[in-house]
């Protein structure tokens, strides 16, 4: 069994869309937790932390659910520059866990 | 800040070819990785430093693949000999001490082999 489950997409969103990314993380030891952006043929890097009480950041607002083992991302007002694949990830003991990836078009 | 540095950056190779890949993690960045990622999937894991020590290497093909990271600083991965489904990004990340801090990745390596 995966350590992190995603539902692969494609979202495909008009631009001023909302769109909201779910994932599932299996060990409850799980001790931190990410969303990463990925463009096209570049290296991911860290879009935001998600922490226990929920964090915003401008249009991107991000939720833990400890108890469910689910976390989510909450994309508001869709920009085109917001396409890309969204990666959730969990670090356990030092070691970050990845899952699939979310693809994400916004179309003008 | 210079960031987490690897080449090259593309490789092409013929199979049973031998190949190696350099990282250079964020100075200070005590957790090297090294992971690789196919298309349409999320990295996953081949081996973990901290510092000079691989504390898990589970994942790593041990019998095609070898790492090292001598005096706890860059790191070098090898494949030999290469298959036709090694082809995929290396990507090496670093990161601080403590379990909330981020991992930082370099641009990888895209291996293909023909």
């Amino acid at each position: 069994r995966k350590e992190v489950e995603q539902d692969p997409g494609p979202f495909n969103v008009p631009e001023g869309a909302t769109v909201a990314f779910n994932c599932t993380y299996s060990n409850s030891a799980s001790q931190s937790f990410f969303w990463y952006r990925q463009d096209c043929r570049k290296e991911p890097k860290l879009l935001m932390s998600v922490y226990s009480s929920g964090n915003e950041d401008g249009r991107f607002t991000a939720q833990l659910n400890r108890a469910s083992q689910y976390i989510s991302l909450l994309i508001r007002d869709s920009k085109l520059s917001d396409s890309a694949t969204y990666l959730c990830v969990v670090n356990i003991g030092n070691q970050f866990y990845f899952g699939t990836g979310t693809s994400l078009t916004v179309i003008p | 800040e210079a960031g987490v540095v690897q080449s090259p950056r593309y490789k092409i190779i013929e199979k049973k070819q031998p190949v190696a890949f350099w990282c250079n993690p964020i100075s200070g960045h005590n957790t090297l990785y090294w992971y690789l990622q196919n298309l349409g999937q999320g990295p996953e894991l081949l081996i973990r430093y901290e510092n000079e020590e691989a504390v898990d290497d589970s994942q790593l093909p041990k019998d095609r693949f070898s790492a090292e990271r001598l005096k706890g600083v860059d790191s070098t991965l090898k494949i030999q000999p290469a298959e036709l489904g090694d082809s995929a990004v290396y990507l090496c990340a670093s990161s601080s001490p403590g379990s909330s801090t981020e991992a930082f990745f370099g641009q990888g390596t895209r291996l293909t082999v023909v």
